[in-house]
């Protein structure tokens, strides 16, 4: 079983309309969670970064991260044809950034 | 215009040769990393770098290496070791405090 899982997709979902990308996790020592995005051929980008349970928003993104469940998401409304990417989560255990675990990350197209 | 560049973008080896992929950052980050992405697997650790002069091996160092002779640079050797060495190479950095890693633009490296 891998620490982190994340659905492949691809997601597919009409401009505007409010997408929901997910990640279960097993390690129940990671407090640290992120959200990158990362269209074709380029480096990820940190999105969200949030600590311990709860959510936290950023314009049109929110992530929510429920540690009693082990599962955290990243929602986007008002999707545009530009958020087509893919999604990775990841988490660590600690600040000091020696190790950070991803997902292998969600395909999502927001067609026009 | 602060950030993390690699070169080359694209790079071709021959089997049996090594090849040397640069990482270099201005952010002033004392700790540098290097991941490799393949389709489906997310992104996995081949070495990480805390501090100049030191380095630690990461989930897959097998059949690479590393030097951190300065702390803007963390260029990575594939060597002829590496069994299956195509994939899409990834350079980050961070503060080291916390788990917040910034990405460079990815070196797509094809074994030919």
């Amino acid at each position: 079983q891998k620490e982190v899982e994340q659905d492949p997709g691809p997601l597919s979902v009409p401009e505007g309309a409010i997408v929901s990308l997910n990640c279960t996790y097993s390690n129940s020592a990671f407090q640290y969670f992120m959200w990158y995005r990362q269209y074709s051929r380029k480096g990820p980008e940190l999105l969200m970064y949030t600590y311990s349970s709860g959510n936290k928003e950023d314009g049109r993104f929110t992530a929510q991260v429920d540690k009693s469940s082990k599962y955290i998401s990243l929602f986007i409304r008002d999707s545009q044809p530009s958020d087509s990417a893919t999604y990775l989560c990841a988490m660590s255990e600690n600040s000091s950034a020696s190790k950070i675990i991803f997902g292998s990350g969600t395909r999502l197209s927001i067609r026009p | 215009d602060g950030g993390i560049t690699q070169s080359p973008k694209y790079l071709f080896r021959k089997e049996g040769q090594n090849v040397t992929l640069s990482c270099e950052q201005n952010l002033n980050h004392d700790a540098m990393y290097w991941y490799r992405q393949d389709p489906g697997q997310g992104l996995r650790l081949i070495y990480y770098s805390q501090i100049v002069n030191d380095f630690q091996k990461g989930d897959i160092a097998e059949g690479y290496s590393v030097s951190r002779e300065k702390k803007e640079s963390f260029p990575l050797t594939v060597t002829s070791a590496q069994k299956n060495p195509t994939a899409f190479y990834l350079c980050a950095s961070s503060t080291g405090r916390t788990d917040t890693q910034y990405f460079g633009p990815g070196t797509r490296l094809t074994v030919l």
